[in-house]
């Protein structure tokens, strides 16, 4: 998985409750993005960060947000869960926006909203 | 519409058969394609990306895109029950890649 690590890897968690996945790389890659896959939907894109404090929203950004404060961790937060936040997360890498064709995958996050 | 579509299957094919897995996509400012296999319960793994028109192969896959009629196409020759996976294709837009839904394939040796 390319020197990425999510965790936790498996997460089960109340609606209202706030909640936080990290996602960890080896790679100094300077992109890291969020993205969420669901059946029916496929993978689409939650966030992303092109450098240490600077991130953008991606396609269903609502109800997340994100902090890199440094360059190898990047931190999805839900602020307060709800049920159709349960998903797949995964976080992904690329060394640059003119590489972002070449994006890895971590190994993802299964979370439960109940 | 989504702007990338792809046939979720399932694809079930004997081991040696040449598989074919297609995409079309609606934009046609997109420039980059890339095929990713997914194994259950494991993240996406690139397989191959190609530019803008033209085939590329890599080993027993080939990825072939034709810009005119917006279609992506990726062909696994002697099929063995290892490629059994979900294969997705994506396209680049701006930095975010546009995933299709995903093609379920199963190999039976």
């Amino acid at each position: 998985d390319a020197g990425i690590t999510q965790s936790p890897r498996h997460k089960v968690t109340e609606t209202g409750t706030p909640v936080t996945l990290r996602c960890h790389q080896t790679e100094n890659h300077r992109y890291m993005y969020w993205y969420r896959q669901d059946p029916g939907h496929g993978l689409r894109l939650i966030h992303y960060s092109y450098g240490v404090k600077d991130t953008d929203k991606g396609e269903v950004s609502d109800g997340y947000s994100v902090s890199r404060s440094k360059t190898e961790d990047f931190l999805l937060t839900l602020e307060s869960a709800t049920s159709s936040q349960t998903s797949v997360y995964f976080c992904a890498i690329s060394d640059s926006q003119a590489g972002a064709y070449e994006q890895y995958f971590g190994p993802g996050t299964r979370l439960t909203v109940t | 519409q989504k702007e990338v579509e792809q046939d979720p299957g399932p694809l079930s094919v004997p081991e040696g058969a040449i598989v074919s897995l297609n995409c079309t996509y609606s934009n046609s400012a997109f420039q980059y394609f890339m095929w990713y296999r997914q194994y259950s319960r494991k993240g996406p793994e690139l397989l191959m990306y190609t530019y803008s028109s033209g085939n590329k192969e890599d080993g027993r896959f080939t990825a072939q895109v034709d810009k005119s009629s917006k279609y992506i196409s990726l062909f696994i020759r002697d099929s063995q029950p290892s490629d059994s996976a979900t294969y997705l294709c994506a396209a680049l837009s701006g930095t975010a890649l546009i995933f299709g839904k995903g093609t379920t394939l199963s190999v039976s040796s």
